[in-house]
């Protein structure tokens, strides 16, 4: 089975700027997590969607937003880019019931904000 | 609110020198301690999930404890390619969720 994917997998963009990061999960998951890892905070929680619905949310800015779609792919957006936001940005499907799953990560999406 | 820390932050170890990692965490009903290896520039790869004090799971090298307050990551005998952070995180009782909380890891580094 093919991991959890994740495009693009580095990205450079000015402050200001907006940004569409893309994941596509281990086929049969329906549940996917977005997370923000940095040196200084590690892995914080950004979203979740199950079934094209957002389920849980983390203590992120509007300007960090998401969906998911029929397919079970789900996107991420960020807009109005600050230079805080440089992070890898980490997607984690999850099988099984509701809650009860195990997260499986993606390579991640690598963003430098300039 | 949910936490979790992870001690020590980093660690080396001689090959064959067995130690273990530390977990600590608080949280509101307990759905899951989960145990994640992570390399430079890669994701999270999953290695345990314990779900009630006294469970114990092994893997190659590794083995993994719960009690109510902390999990223990065994290393028996590494060697160097079990150089990695080591992520540690909890799943809570907000229905339904699969929100997970991470501790900021512990850096090892097994030198040959």
């Amino acid at each position: 089975k093919a991991g959890v994917t994740q495009t693009p997998r580095y990205l450079i963009k000015t402050r200001g700027q907006q940004v569409t990061l893309s994941c596509s999960p281990i086929s049969g998951h329906r549940s996917v997590s977005w997370y923000q890892q940095t040196p200084g905070q590690g892995l914080q929680f950004l979203f979740e969607y199950f079934s094209e619905t957002q389920r849980n949310k983390g203590n992120f800015p509007g300007r960090f937003s998401g969906r998911q779609f029929s397919n079970s792919r789900s996107e991420m957006n960020v807009s109005t880019l600050e230079l805080g936001d440089s992070a890898l940005y980490l997607c984690a499907s999850t099988s099984g019931l509701a809650g009860l799953g195990t997260q499986y990560f993606g390579p991640g999406t690598r963003l430098l904000v300039l | 609110e949910d936490q979790v820390t992870q001690s020590p932050e980093a660690l080396r170890l001689q090959e064959g020198e067995s130690s273990s990692l530390n977990c600590s965490y608080t949280v509101s009903g307990l759905r899951g301690l989960f145990w994640y290896r992570q390399d430079p520039g890669k994701g999270p790869e999953f290695l345990f999930t314990l779900y009630s004090a006294g469970e114990e799971k092994e893997k190659e090298r590794l083995k993994a404890t719960l009690t109510k307050k902390e999990s223990f990551l065994h290393i028996t005998a590494p060697k160097p390619e079990d150089s990695a952070t080591y992520l540690c995180a909890v799943r809570g009782s907000q229905g339904g969720s699969e929100k997970l909380v991470f501790g900021k890891g512990t850096k090892l580094t097994v030198n040959p």
